[in-house]
């Protein structure tokens, strides 16, 4: 099975600050890669997802992420960070043919004007 | 376009007893899944829907859990003699069939077991 671990639980930075949080992810074969975010009160919604192509991947308000298969990584970056960025940002992974996703236990990222 | 929606939002119950946990996907949306997340964890599987029937349930955590798709659009996601560990947020998603399709989340249900 797969499993997801996300580091740095708890991330707070200034407004314009850049951010990275790292995604490593257990499993030998073929892999979708997704990161996830929940804005307080809200429910999850996808930031951005890769399935194949092009390792770096391009998402929503920014953000963008970069698979190194080497590495087993999906890390997410965004180069300056606004309040609005508050929030949880989780990780998750399902094998090609398989479903069911494994998640981080994500990161709680707080964002300070 | 409507999202998935779950009912209730909040669930209390008592330990011991029977509940149900509703999950409406987006119209058209063939695969339906159920997660549930515990505090400071992310989501973890419980059981995936391909139409009416369970295609993957090895996420159940044991046999108090039962899910239902009769009609292959809402599902009911049922709890028998509930612990206090079954205490958490259970989210439904729903994707538009199976393999590499982006699951959409429902805002959830908070289930709190006295």
């Amino acid at each position: 099975a797969q499993s997801v671990s996300q580091h740095n639980h708890h991330v707070i930075l200034s407004e314009a600050a850049s951010l990275e949080l790292g995604c490593n992810y257990s499993y030998g074969g073929t892999v979708n890669l997704f990161w996830y975010v929940q804005y307080p009160g809200q429910h999850l919604q996808l930031l951005l997802k890769y399935f194949s192509g092009d390792p770096l991947v391009k998402g929503i308000k920014g953000f963008e992420a970069e698979f190194i298969k080497s590495k087993f990584s999906f890390n997410l970056r965004k180069p300056s960070v606004q309040w609005s960025d508050t929030a949880e940002y989780f990780c998750a992974v399902n094998a090609k043919g398989n479903n069911r996703l494994a998640f981080g236990k994500g990161n709680q990222v707080v964002v300070i004007p | 376009g409507a999202g998935v929606s779950q009912t209730p939002s909040n669930k209390v119950t008592e330990k011991g007893k029977y509940v149900e946990l509703r999950c409406d996907p987006i119209s058209g949306h063939t695969a339906l899944y159920w997660y549930r997340q515990s505090l400071g964890q992310g989501p973890e599987f419980l059981i995936y829907f391909q139409g009416t029937g369970a295609a993957d349930d090895s996420g159940l955590p044991n046999d108090r859990f039962f899910a239902v798709r009769p009609e292959g659009s809402v599902s009911t996601l049922k709890i028998q003699r509930t612990e206090r560990g079954d205490s958490a947020v259970y989210l439904c998603a729903s994707s538009l069939g199976q393999n590499n399709n982006e699951q959409f989340f429902g805002p959830g249900t908070r289930l709190t077991v006295l």
